[in-house]
């Protein structure tokens, strides 16, 4: 099966700009989950959807970033405006959905802000 | 909320030898646990996980051990290879509706000399 296809891989953008992620999920994958990671840490849950509702965002920085799953399949993150302190690596995950089920994760898109 | 505590954050042994990576969490409420292998560049690949009820679980050269009441879980790799070299991360996860919120260990760099 194709797994979490993500894109683009990289993005420079100066802070104050604005960037938007894409993600598809594994077909048939009910639940969606991005993540921040950090160089040398593990990944941060920012958002975790059920088919197209929001079951945690928690730890979304709300005044900056912005997430949605059109349909239930694709979803896009986005964020403006950019902080230096948004360096990090944008991971996305998708699992059938359901409890105990493990997460697929796309490559990630690598965001470095000047 | 689940706080999880991954140690050592570098371990390096040489090939053929055994590694143990242990983990911590907080939340009583956690009950599945996987474990993730990421290389440079990729998103993180699950490599075996365990649930609640069973103690220990084994797949070729990996094994998980699980114990509840000190709250604590490791990952056992024998006889490891150069390939096992990678960032291994330990997650957390609880039940939330009708889906899991896990939380991530901030990894150990494993590091296999030939």
């Amino acid at each position: 099966e194709a797994g979490v296809a993500q894109s683009p891989r990289y993005k420079i953008i100066e802070k104050r700009q604005s960037v938007a992620f894409w993600c598809n999920p594994i077909s048939g994958h009910a639940t969606l989950y991005w993540y921040q990671q950090i160089l040398g840490q593990g990944p941060k849950l920012l958002i975790q959807f059920q088919n197209n509702g929001v079951v945690d965002d928690s730890q979304l920085p709300k005044d900056r970033f912005s997430a949605e799953r059109l349909k239930g399949v694709d979803s896009t993150l986005k964020i403006q405006p950019a902080k230096l302190e948004d360096s990090a690596v944008y991971l996305c995950a998708s699992s059938l959905g359901g409890t105990e089920q493990p997460q697929h994760f796309g490559d990630g898109t690598r965001l470095s802000i000047l | 909320g689940e706080n999880v505590e991954q140690h050592p954050s570098t371990l390096s042994v040489q090939e053929g030898d055994s590694a143990v990576i242990k983990c911590t969490y907080s939340d009583s409420a956690s009950n599945y646990f996987p474990w993730y292998k990421q290389e440079l560049g990729k998103g993180p690949q699950l490599i075996i996980d365990i649930r609640s009820n069973v103690g220990e679980k084994k797949d070729q050269r990996i094994a998980v051990t699980l114990n509840k009441t000190a709250k604590h879980f490791s990952l056992h790799i024998t006889e490891t290879q150069p390939e096992d070299s990678a960032v291994y991360f330990c997650a957390a996860s609880k039940a939330s509706g009708g889906s899991y919120i896990p939380t991530f260990g901030r990894g150990t760099s494993l590091i296999v000399h030939p």
